[in-house]
């Protein structure tokens, strides 16, 4: 049975830090892409940031709204999916999900299954 | 970014009652469309991929349709347990992008 299950919210001042950490099993890990999405208290889901796998070099994407401020890292041999981030700022607060990514021909990638979700809030 | 526009934002409907919500991109996606129920308090269920094919375990009540820029999720006879906020996501291009949302009540 895949299982994402997350960790590491919590309160944390404007400008603060904090690591999420999104632990994965039921799946090979690593084969697979990995993504971070958000939602604000009564908002839509707002996507974050990705991690592609080790074929494709690691390599991550980010939304505007979080580049230079959010890293998006893994580390496949715990099986977890990591979001890093600093300069906090208070539209930053939010419910934080891990999602993992399938990929099929003709399909692209999309997401399959979903973390339970963590609170992250950002106030002084 | 491609701007993904939902509609309705909300609607009242009936046990049994077929339903159908609209999506609607700002450019093409080549079917590059996702459909995601949430309800409260709980992470979003991935429902379709690829704008018509159905997630593993999904039942077949629900069923997605369109291209282009055009798209449709329809449930095809609402159970109590449907009643929840429906999201479409294109996945075309960076950054990803989600509709506003469509939350299906009991009437």
């Amino acid at each position: 049975e895949v299982q994402l299950v997350q960790s590491g919210g919590g309160l944390v001042q404007p400008g603060g830090s904090l690591r999420l950490s999104c632990a994965a099993s039921g799946f090979t890990f690593s084969d697979h892409y990995m993504d971070w999405v958000r939602q604000a208290p009564g908002k839509g889901l707002e996507w974050v940031g990705r991690s592609r796998n080790k074929g494709n070099s690691y390599t991550t994407e980010y939304a505007a709204s979080v580049k230079g401020r959010f890293t998006v890292s893994r580390d496949d041999s715990k099986n977890s999916l990591y979001l890093q981030m600093n300069s906090l700022k208070t539209e930053d607060t939010a419910v934080y999900y891990c999602a993992r990514l399938k990929w099929l021909q003709n399909s692209g990638f999309f997401f399959d299954y979903w973390g339970q979700g963590t609170l992250v809030t950002v106030s002084s | 970014d491609i701007q993904m526009t939902q509609s309705p934002s909300s609607l009242s409907a009936s046990v049994g009652d077929r339903v159908t919500i609209t999506c609607r991109a700002s450019q093409g996606i080549n079917n590059y469309l996702a459909w995601f129920q949430q309800k409260p308090g709980k992470a979003p269920k991935s429902l379709i991929y690829a704008a018509s094919s159905l997630q593993s375990g999904v039942p077949s009540k629900f069923s997605g349709s369109g291209s282009g820029t055009d798209f449709t999720l329809t449930i095809s006879s609402l159970q109590p347990e449907d009643f929840a906020t429906y999201y479409c996501q294109q996945y075309n291009n960076f950054p990803l992008t989600f509709g506003g949302g469509t939350n299906v009540e009991i009437k």
